[in-house]
């Protein structure tokens, strides 16, 4: 069982450029969820989504974007990359909403150089 | 935004002695609160969690964890700590009226010296 799988693990960005970040679970989960963990600060929400073709906003989602055609699958866009988007990106899933248990990836490190 | 604040950012403990590793929020509404770990270069995984009921709830690898609600904390607790607990510790916490989005505290660093 796979869970949930995040490509790449490793990137180096040059300001400007664009990239996306994939996220797949076989779970069958609707709820899926974005974060970025920086040293010192915790996880933060960047998008989350309760099901195919509905996304929303989470805590930090400016310069990103996402979207949800399927329930498997939760992209996130980088647009213009920054510096300040340095970070480790966790995608997650789960199967109950804000009572379930979050099942992570194995996280996206991306430097922005 | 919902606030959970873990106070101790480090905590550095012998190896077989007890530990608590402490988590605060703030919410006057109903919560449900995680416990969640982290080993280096992995992905979180749940500890243990509370919904309703008991207010004290055991988790995996021995850890047990009290819900305050007078005191709105969640406190991480285990009475015997490993080398392999080695490990950082996030508290997070849900309620129901916030649309599904789960809030992470800052992380606890432990650290089991032999």
């Amino acid at each position: 069982n796979a869970g949930v799988t995040q490509t790449p693990k490793f990137r180096i960005l040059k300001i400007g450029q664009s990239m996306t970040l994939q996220c797949a679970q076989d779970m069958n989960h609707n709820y899926m969820y974005w974060y970025r963990q920086d040293p010192g600060m915790g996880l933060k929400l960047i998008y989350y989504s309760v099901g195919a073709g509905i996304t929303d906003k989470g805590e930090v989602p400016n310069g990103y974007n996402v979207s949800r055609s399927t329930t498997e699958d939760f992209p996130l866009r980088l647009e213009l990359a920054a510096p300040s988007q340095t970070s480790v990106y966790f995608c997650a899933s789960t199967p109950s909403g804000y009572t379930g248990e979050l099942f992570f990836g194995e996280g996206s490190r991306l430097t922005v150089l | 935004a919902q606030s959970v604040t873990q106070l101790d950012s480090q905590v550095p403990v012998f190896e077989e002695a007890p530990v608590e590793l402490r988590c605060n929020y703030s919410s006057s509404v109903s919560v449900y609160l995680f416990w969640y770990v982290q080993y280096p270069n992995q992905g979180l995984q749940l500890l243990l969690k509370y919904l309703s009921g008991s207010t004290l709830v055991k988790g995996i690898n021995g850890f047990e964890a009290e819900f305050n609600k007078s005191q709105t904390s969640f406190h991480l607790r285990k009475p015997s700590v490993h080398i392999s607990d080695t490990a950082e510790y996030f508290c997070a916490v849900t309620i129901s009226n916030t649309g599904n989005q789960f809030y992470f505290g800052t992380g606890t660093s432990l650290t089991v010296i032999p």
